[in-house]
């Protein structure tokens, strides 16, 4: 069981370029999230979708699309890339967003735009 | 707004204690969470707490005062590979978690 895999591990991305950030889970959970993490500041929610077919946005949307399409598959757009979206990107999942559910975080993805 | 409080560093000897607290001020509260991130890793659970009051996992305990808006989470016979970040999240009215920044515990030999 791979549990959630994200790809790809780093990018580095023009200014301006179109960039999607995948990630796949086979835990069957029906709730996903994306986050990014910068130094000295907490994760902060992007967008998350509680079962597929919805999406919702978290504190940072501005810049991020996502689509779920199915429950497996999350996918993370940055249509136009700007250099203050360069971080470390997670997604996670868990079995819903209530209850003692945890989040599981896949191994994360390192994107420098310059 | 909502805010999580956590000390940005702490260091402590290998084989001793560490408490590591956590405060917080967010729009409703539907439980905290810990989670340890090793360096360029990601996030593992570690703990939850709804009720007030201290549950035990192994070397790990985590306290929940919700009168206080407090929280913390106790290390015992602190290992090496205990040398990680450790992060307190709160999970608000709306069941999104709110992350704190992040402990980075340094264990010393």
């Amino acid at each position: 069981i791979a549990g959630i895999t994200q790809a790809p591990t780093s990018q580095i991305l023009a200014a301006g370029r179109r960039m999607t950030l995948r990630c796949t889970q086979d835990m069957r959970h029906n709730a996903m999230y994306w986050y990014r993490q910068d130094l000295g500041l907490g994760l902060r929610l992007i967008h998350y979708s509680n079962t597929a077919g919805t999406t919702g946005k978290g504190e940072v949307p501005d810049g991020y699309s996502v689509s779920r399409a199915n429950t497996d598959d999350f996918p993370l757009t940055l249509a136009s890339a700007v250099p203050s979206q360069t971080s470390v990107y997670f997604c996670a999942s868990s079995d819903s967003a209530q209850g003692a559910d945890t989040q599981y975080f896949g191994p994360g993805t390192r994107l420098t735009v310059l | 707004g909502q805010n999580i409080d956590q000390p940005t560093e702490m260091t402590a000897t290998e084989g001793a204690i560490v408490q590591i607290n956590c405060t917080y001020q967010t729009s409703g509260f539907n439980g905290l969470f810990w989670y340890q991130q090793h360096a360029g890793e990601a996030p593992t659970f570690l703990s939850y707490n709804v009720l007030d009051g201290l549950e035990e996992k192994g070397r790990f305990s985590s306290f929940l005062s919700r009168s206080k808006g407090y929280s913390y989470l106790l290390l015992k016979e602190l290992q090496m590979k205990d040398s990680a970040s450790y992060l307190c999240a709160v999970r608000d009215s709306n069941y999104q978690l709110i992350w704190g920044a992040g402990t980075k515990l340094i264990i010393k030999p």
